[in-house]
């Protein structure tokens, strides 16, 4: 029952240091998603795939890049670290949203809570 | 623009009562679907409940029913016989805006109400 798995947990950087997250989501979903979280301003879109090979931007995408080279995995960038992203960020991934009015429940990843110091 | 509004920032609730927390969207779709997610002080995101906009019925799901008032535009949670285990952040999240014959799926969340069980 793994669902939906975020590495690492926590992970502390120097400003302008780069990391990569990695999310890896084994129920064979075709969209990924990543999502960031800041005290009060509830979860905020980054970055989303619709499919392998595929990135589109959400709402708050600069400084970030990702890439979705294979359908489980989908990888969220930091070239160069900065203070302001420090937070909580969380993966998640659903079913194609061909239906408009389907469920599509999005499926979390436990978080990866990140300093930048 | 869509948006998610939850204007209570906490609530308190004593064990075995029902609460209600509150949750207005804005958007000019007719189509779109709205759930309730609970992040536990663990952090991670767990699924409550869905409702979609052409849902005649509130959907309910165990102890959790969402009081949906489309005129209202309003997507109120309620939790009955509230339990110790209860105690969370609550988001109410929409889905954003279908284009016809396809859907990126994209949520917007609310900013969440702490939800505070008293024995």
């Amino acid at each position: 029952n793994a669902g939906v798995t975020q590495t690492p947990k926590f992970r502390v950087l120097k400003t302008g240091q780069s990391m990569t997250l990695l999310c890896a989501q084994d129920m064979n979903h075709e969209y990924m998603y990543w999502y960031r979280q800041d005290p009060g301003m509830g979860l905020r879109l980054i970055h989303y795939s619709v499919g392998e090979g595929t990135t589109a931007k959400g709402e708050v995408p600069d400084g970030y890049n990702v890439s979705r080279l294979k359908k489980q995995n989908f990888l969220l960038g930091l070239e160069s670290a900065a203070p302001s992203q420090t937070s909580v960020y969380f993966c998640a991934s659903s079913y194609e949203g061909g239906q408009p009015l389907a469920k599509n429940i999005q499926y979390f990843g436990a978080g990866t809570r990140l300093s930048v110091l | 623009a869509q948006k998610i509004t939850q204007t209570q920032p906490g609530m308190f609730v004593q064990e075995k009562e029902a609460v209600t927390l509150d949750c207005t969207y804005d958007t000019s779709d007719q189509s779109y679907g709205l759930f309730w997610y609970k992040q536990p002080s663990s952090g991670e995101m767990i699924f409550l409940i869905y409702q979609g906009s052409y849902d005649e019925q509130n959907a309910t799901e165990g102890r959790y029913s969402l009081n949906f008032q489309k005129a209202r535009k309003s997507a109120n949670l309620v939790i009955s016989a509230s339990q110790l285990g209860d105690s969370a952040m609550y988001f109410c999240a929409m889905r954003e805006g279908v284009i016809y014959g396809g859907a990126t799926n994209k949520l917007i969340f609310g900013t969440g109400t702490l939800l505070a069980v008293q024995p």
